[in-house]
């Protein structure tokens, strides 16, 4: 099976820099995803990593270690509008596997 | 270009209705997948199905029947409704098994 694990809840203040992070365990792993899901909305796709390395997508960056079993999301410039769900998904024994998400509070 | 469309949005149902959920993409995605969202336990695959005509079961299948007689409907049923079916739904698509998916809005669904 599969297993990933993500910290539950972080708050952090607007104009801030959050890191999001996501281990994992899966055998044949072929992919990871980050999506993000306001309150009540459906998730939507944020970054894809497939190889090790960091994937910089405006404010929003993403990093993988393979070897590791280990990725970050990192949000730079935080704005009220990323508070938000932050949900890793894992794609190995060829299927997708999300985590629980990590609920990120932002305050003024 | 609406993507996907799930309906009804709400539904309240009584305990052992029959129920359909229904999910339209408009992508020509192949695979489509029906996930159900729960406080604590995040997203869990109920059914998926890779291509039109054949469908699998994921991770929590149990009460619950997929079809898939074309590309764009992906329509999921419960025959007898129980309250731990009481669940957000989300049906979400994408153009092969390994690609992203792309979810549609969910249907809330509550069993009394």
């Amino acid at each position: 099976g599969q297993n990933i694990d993500q910290p539950t809840e972080m708050t952090a203040t607007e104009g801030a820099i959050v890191q999001i992070n996501c281990t994992y365990q899966t055998s044949g792993f072929n992919g990871l995803f980050w999506y993000q899901q306001h309150a009540g909305e459906a998730p939507t796709f944020l970054s894809y990593n497939v190889l090790d390395g960091l994937e910089e997508k405006g404010r929003f960056s993403s990093f993988l270690s393979r070897s590791k079993g280990y990725s970050y999301l990192l949000l730079k410039e935080l704005q009220m509008k990323d508070s938000a769900s932050y949900l890793c998904a894992v794609f190995g024994n060829n299927r997708l596997a999300f985590g629980k998400g990590n609920q990120v509070v932002v305050i003024p | 270009i609406a993507g996907i469309t799930q309906a009804p949005t709400s539904q309240i149902l009584a305990a052992g209705r029959r129920m359909t959920l229904r999910c339209t993409q408009d992508m020509r995605h192949n695979a489509m997948y029906w996930y159900r969202q729960d406080l604590g336990l995040g997203l869990r695959l109920i059914h998926y199905s890779n291509t039109a005509g054949t469908t699998g079961k994921g991770e929590v299948p149990d009460g619950y029947s997929v079809s898939r007689a074309n590309t764009d409907d992906f329509p999921l049923t419960l025959a007898s409704a129980v309250p731990s079916q009481t669940s957000v739904y989300f049906c979400a698509s994408s153009d092969s098994d390994r690609d992203t998916q792309y979810f549609g809005p969910g249907t809330r669904l509550t069993v009394l």
